[in-house]
């Protein structure tokens, strides 16, 4: 089993759209967690930290499952902005951070 | 202002010829780490200091090398660049002393092997 594994996609969706995107992890005692995104040939950015059951910013809602070892980020009414890759990070222990292979997102007009 | 500063954004060399990518930071973070990404890839976790503390990844070739003379700068030193070694360098940091870990990037470094 992969360290980190996320929903392989595409995601091609339209604007205004809601879509979901699904993150486990293997490491049972990770602490904290994260969703960024990355666009095209950038460094990745912060999205969300996640280090409860979840928090909300505005569009963005992420949630975490300790017991399923699983978190996931919602997106409501898609931006053609939003469209990037977005990464799932695990910090495993010790400032061993993994990321997940990545889902891409295009928001189509 | 740029927090976490990498140069060069773009390298070019020779296989075989060594060489260096830069990361400086200036918001005092006491972890930096290096990481490799290659195209449609995630980034790899090369190594990391926590301070003076030198965490290499299992899986991180010998090839790969890293410094940190103080907090605010590290390097990564590619002694031998293979083609294989050709992609995006990433350089992160983090405070371990904060409520939270969240990594800052800096923009990268494209190397290309020729």
């Amino acid at each position: 089993r992969k360290e980190v594994e996320q929903d392989p996609g595409p995601f091609n969706v339209p604007e205004g759209a809601t879509v979901a995107f699904n993150c486990t992890y293997s490491n049972s005692a990770s602490q904290s967690f994260f969703w960024y995104r990355q666009d095209c040939r950038k460094e990745p950015k912060l999205l969300m930290s996640v280090y409860s059951s979840g928090n909300e910013d505005g569009r963005f809602t992420a949630q975490l499952n300790r017991a399923s070892q699983y978190i996931s980020l919602l997106i409501r009414d898609s931006k053609l902005s939003d469209s990037a890759t977005y990464l799932c990070v695990v910090n495993m222990l010790n400032n061993d951070m993994r990321f997940g292979a990545g889902t891409r997102l295009t928001v189509k007009p | 202002d740029a927090m976490v500063i990498q140069n060069p954004r773009y390298q070019v060399t020779q296989f075989g010829k060594p060489v260096t990518l830069s990361c400086s930071q200036t918001l005092n973070h006491n972890v930096m780490y290096w990481y490799q990404q290659k195209s449609s890839q995630a980034p790899k976790l090369l190594f990391h200091y926590y301070d003076k503390d030198f965490n290499n990844e299992a899986d991180t070739p010998d090839n790969f090398q890293s410094r940190r003379p103080n907090t605010s700068f590290c390097f990564l030193d590619i002694r031998s660049p293979g083609l294989g070694d050709a992609a995006m360098y990433l350089c992160a940091t983090s405070d371990q002393g904060m409520s939270t870990d969240t990594q800052y990037f800096g923009p990268g470094t494209r190397l290309t092997v020729l």
